[in-house]
Order: C-alpha cells, then structure tokens, then sequence
C-alpha cells in the first residue's frame, strides 16, 4: 500500500488566482492520476501525470486551466489556474502500482469566491 | 466516452441486512474495482477483480467479475453502521489505463 499526502487540505481562494496543489506518496507508484470530485458527485479524471513528461489530460481539461507537473515517482503537482467559482470542488491525486488499485488522498477542498 | 452506471443510487437498510448493488457498463473492462468513501474523505480500495466471473471476498464482502465483462456486483452481508457511505464501482481496461469511476450507491444503515 502507499500512503498519499496532499496540502493544502483545504483553501478559499479568490477568482482569477491560482493556488497549486502538492501530493506526495510514500513510495514510488508507477502510475498517479488527478482527479476532480464536485459536491454530491463522482470522480472525474483530470489527467494522468507522467514522470519527466507533459501530462496526459481528459476530455474537458486542458494544460493551461491545469498544469501539471510530475518531476519524479513520488510527487506530483496540480495547479488550477485563474480560478473561477465553478472551479470549487475537491481535487484527488491517486497513486497505483498494479492495475486499478490506487491509493488516494484526502483530497484538497477548493472553494472560490 | 466511457461511463459505468451503478444501481440502485441510494439505499436505507436496517441493520443486519444484506446489501447488493451492481456496475453495469456498455464496454468491456479488464478490471473491475469497488471504492469505498466516507465524508471528507478519499475514496479506499475494498476489492478488486481481474478475471471474469471472478469472485472474490473481503470480509463481510463479496464482489464479482462478470462473466461478459461489462458488469460488476457488489454484496455485503450482515450491514453494520460502519458500512455507511459512498460505494463506487470502477473499471480499467488495461493495467496501465486510466481509472474510470462510476457514479456511485449513497448507503445508509439504520440501527
């Protein structure tokens, strides 16, 4: 198993800013995944971070509204950007070895106002 | 794109109670997944199923790998109030494919 820290655990944030979101794993995973929860909602995959190389993102999510980075196998980091209040939510990153079994955080909680 | 639908979205049992809810979906996984979240929470791993008509148990627990692939149920046996929560099916179609989780099943207990 792995253990997976993110911070911030929650923040409010003013529209048109930035705030960037860190996650460490406690061990090296092969695969880590950003996703966003609305409230009430399921997981909505943003994209899957690759170590040294440009993210991999879903329909609906582009690299300028959330850059990514993943400098190594143990972090990563989500950046939304010129943040509006539709972009409150919770933001997941997950961490896996083999197949489906991810690890996930606790999540970072975004309210913009 | 790729959706699951999970039935039924919401229960209330009473305590004791066994507890079946399925994962349907109009492709085929190669994986299949059941995630249990709590409130403020991320989502944890209960079972996880890689051969069709796998069935497997974790616990009061049981899930199963559909024999077509395009399905998955989850059972719990003997429902305590700890059971409460958000329980998402997910699929994957290859080992190193992204995670696709459905929209989940709202389970409460009533003691």
């Amino acid at each position: 198993s792995a253990v997976i820290s993110q911070k911030p655990s929650r923040d409010i944030c003013q529209r048109g800013t930035s705030l960037t979101i860190q996650c460490q794993v406690d061990s090296q995973v092969t695969m880590m995944f950003w996703y966003r929860q609305q409230p009430g909602q399921s997981l909505t995959l943003i994209a899957t971070a690759n170590q040294g190389s440009e993210a991999t993102y879903e329909s609906g999510f582009v690299i300028d509204k959330f850059p990514i980075s993943r400098p190594n196998l143990t972090f990563s980091t989500l950046t939304v950007s010129n943040m509006s209040p539709e972009d409150s939510s919770i933001y997941l990153c997950s961490g896996g070895l083999r197949g489906g079994e991810l690890f996930f955080g606790e999540g970072s909680r975004l309210t913009v106002l | 794109g790729q959706q699951l639908n999970q039935s039924p979205q919401s229960m209330f049992i009473q305590e004791g109670e066994d507890v079946s809810m399925n994962c349907t979906s109009s492709s085929i996984f190669n994986t299949w997944l059941w995630y249990k979240q709590d409130p403020g929470e991320g989502p944890v791993l209960l079972i996880a199923l890689y051969k069709a008509g796998e069935l497997t148990s974790n616990g009061r627990l049981t899930a199963q790998f559909g024999i077509t692939r395009k399905d998955s149920f989850l059972n719990i046996s003997a429902s305590i109030p700890s059971d409460v929560g958000i329980y998402f099916c997910a699929g994957q179609k290859t080992s190193y494919d992204k995670v696709i989780f459905g929209p989940g099943t709202s389970l409460s207990v009533i003691p």
